[in-house]
């Protein structure tokens, strides 16, 4: 199996920042990465599929960046709407995998 | 507008089964164009893939719940379902269902979830 693993596991951040997740798989994935944010109480949101293309509708600030085994979601300017919980997915094979995820905190 | 809507017990005894289904509105389930799957998240953790399933009835599950797995589809009623054998409390979770597409292999529509409790 595809371990997959995010750092940091919580991140403390201000309106403004630029914010940057690592996710790390246990071997190669190629491109085949995508990273969620998820609010409490509801389902997660696809940000970037294919490491770095931007999900429609999706802001311009989450970028997403990498290939191989290291890979990176940030967000440019954290605006008050992105304090949440974000997950990095590896579908390489037909087994998907994600990631413990990375709590953003207020500041 | 796609929409995905999860059913079934919100609670389930030790050892016995959890069968959930999830009604597809607003798109086909038999489009050519996506797979449908499961994932679920414990209370405070993490998301876990369970497995997925392509209208014709392809299946790949989670190699870790690959025994007591079974993801079966029902294209009549644009309509798929989840069954997790011999549960235990460790199963107690948010079940969600998503789409998935074909190529990406990622879920970009998720239901809203149901919470699944296994207790006696």
């Amino acid at each position: 199996d595809i371990q997959m693993t995010q750092s940091p596991s919580t991140l403390s951040a201000s309106v403004g920042d630029r914010v940057t997740i690592t996710c790390r798989a246990s071997q190669s994935i190629s491109s085949w990465l995508a990273w969620y944010q998820q609010k409490p109480g509801k389902a997660p949101k696809l940000l970037i599929y294919k490491a770095s293309s931007l999900e429609s509708g999706v802001p311009s600030r989450f970028s997403g960046s990498g290939s191989g085994t290291e890979f990176t979601l940030t967000i440019s300017s954290l605006q008050p709407d992105d304090f949440a919980t974000y997950y990095c997915q590896q579908y390489n094979s037909y087994s998907l995998t994600f990631g413990g995820g990375t709590k953003v905190e207020i500041k | 507008q796609l929409q995905l809507q999860e059913s079934g017990p919100g609670l389930v005894k030790p050892s016995e089964t959890l069968s959930l289904t999830c009604t597809v509105s607003g798109g086909s389930i038999s489009s050519s164009s996506y797979y449908w799957g499961w994932i679920r998240q414990p209370p405070g953790k993490g998301l876990e893939w369970i497995g997925s399933i392509y209208y014709s009835g392809s299946t790949y599950y989670n190699p870790s719940l690959k025994s007591r797995v079974t993801i079966s589809v029902d294209t009549s009623k644009n309509q798929f379902s989840l069954k997790l054998s011999s549960v235990t409390a460790a199963d107690t979770a948010v079940y969600y269902c998503a789409r998935l597409n074909r190529i990406q292999l990622c879920p970009d529509y998720w239901g809203q979830g149901t919470l699944v409790t296994v207790s006696s």
